[in-house]
């Protein structure tokens, strides 16, 4: 699986937009993206992937970079229940399970 | 729907000891998984299961054991309680659908310390 980096720490102001990126440089063509997050030690939370296309559900959207070495999870109208640590994460689906590999991530906050 | 359940929330072992972390979930999901957390840190899989009967290891399994006799259930064994496995414990479980997995649910974990 590839791996994944993303900048340590970022603030929003709450109702503006979160932009979360995500540098994945070594990524293999069949390697998955994922995103979770982790409210204040709380188990982590998925909140969306993608392979190669631009992804959009009721929590956020994920743009891929066309090349596929890069990523940003979007998140329209941040609030202060956004703030978490969010993990972007590589994985390749094999039968032995969705395994995941978790970085440290970036510890999003959400000020007014 | 509970979900994923993890008991106990918060124990306290003296080095030495031993004890069982339980998980369960009522998804019907045959795929599990054993998390560690330690601080300032990202999750790091200790054993994985796909199925009942059928488990093994992750990325750091020294000092654990797992089984799995049911679907639902996925207990995690600390034999002999040393002070680096202080941490958090998080468990998670996920289908298969069409090919497809599904995407990971976890547990609200267990707080571990060892003294």
């Amino acid at each position: 699986d590839a791996k994944t980096t993303q900048p340590p720490s970022m603030d929003c102001a709450e109702g503006r937009a979160a932009n979360l990126p995500c540098n994945h440089s070594t990524i293999s063509g069949n390697e998955y993206v994922y995103w979770y997050r982790q409210i204040h030690s709380q188990g982590p939370q998925y909140i969306i992937h993608g392979l190669k296309n631009n992804e959009t559900n009721e929590m956020a959207s994920l743009i891929i970079t066309e090349d596929r070495k890069s990523s940003t999870l979007i998140l329209p109208h941040a609030t202060l229940r956004d703030t978490a640590v969010y993990y972007c994460i590589g994985l390749t689906e094999t039968g032995g399970g969705n395994k995941l590999t978790f970085g440290t991530g970036t510890q999003l906050k959400v000020e007014l | 729907n509970a979900g994923v359940t993890q008991t106990p929330k918060f124990r306290i072992l003296k080095i030495g000891q031993s004890m069982t972390l339980q998980c369960t979930q009522d998804m019907n999901h045959n795929y599990m998984y054993w998390y560690r957390q330690d601080p300032g840190m990202g999750l790091k899989l200790i054993y994985y299961s796909v199925g009942a009967g059928i488990t093994d290891k992750g990325e750091v399994p020294n000092g654990y054991n797992v089984s799995r006799s049911t679907t639902e259930d996925f207990p995690l064994r600390l034999e002999l309680a040393a002070p680096s496995q202080t941490s958090v414990y998080f468990c998670a479980s996920s289908s298969r659908t069409g090919g497809r997995y599904q995407p990971q649910h976890f547990g609200d974990g267990t707080r571990l310390s060892i003294l």
